[in-house]
């Protein structure tokens, strides 16, 4: 519906391993921004890529890293996982970097288990 | 303190009744404000913005109290497929979505 996908769907890792989530934006959409959403929690901000480069990051540590490439497709690296990582992921890509005037329109998400 | 605050709910309501969510944000900065819905184990998507004038989209109001930094959406004639959770969004840091944790619905017959 948004034409932002996901992949995988849903992932179980154990706990050290390293993980990668993929996403594909809308075509013409330079910006993607990650979160974390926790159960019963809203989404928490992990970073933002804009035309390929790092454009503000959330309060994560260093193992979360993210790739954005020129065909509208974006990679979100875990490493080290941790029990506590166990979350939805979700994509949301925009138009530009300016989040308060630009719509984000999520991905349908990647649940990660880690056990 | 939280940057939005929401009260979780859940909010069990009858169909057709008429229901209304707070939230609440800590920057006074802040420049956009948003409400979200998300149903059970899926994307988060944009119900409406939410302006100082405040702004009516059918069913739903939302209005945005600069001066006490809050924020409310109201559902009337609340339906079935209402139920879901209503996130309260703010920007911040000018590139950043601040969610707050929701609040549940659930409409029942």
């Amino acid at each position: 519906e948004t034409g932002v996908t996901q992949s995988p769907t849903h992932l179980i890792k154990t706990r050290g391993q390293q993980v990668t989530l993929r996403c594909s934006s809308q075509s013409g959409h330079n910006t993607v921004s990650w979160y974390q959403q926790a159960l019963g929690q809203g989404p928490q901000f992990i970073f933002q890529y804009y035309r390929e480069e790092e454009n503000g990051r959330g309060n994560f540590p260093p193992r979360f890293s993210g790739l954005q490439f020129p065909n509208y497709s974006s990679e979100l690296n875990v490493n080290a996982l941790e029990l506590d990582d166990s979350a939805l992921y979700l994509c949301a890509s925009s138009l530009s970097g300016r989040a308060g005037t630009d719509t984000q329109y999520f991905g349908p998400g990647t649940r990660l288990t880690v056990l | 303190r939280k940057e939005v605050e929401q009260d979780p709910g859940p909010f069990n309501v009858p169909e057709g009744a008429t229901v209304a969510f707070n939230c609440t944000y800590s920057n006074s900065a802040s420049q956009s404000f948003l409400w979200y819905r998300q149903d059970c184990r899926k994307e988060p998507k944009l119900l409406m913005s939410v302006y100082s004038s405040g702004n009516e989209d059918g069913r739903f109001t939302a209005q945005l109290n600069r001066a006490s930094q809050y924020i409310s959406l109201l559902i009337r004639d609340s339906k079935l497929s209402d139920s879901a959770t209503y996130l309260c969004v703010v920007n911040g840091n000018g590139n950043k979505l601040v969610f707050g944790a929701g609040t549940i619905l659930r409409v029942k017959s």
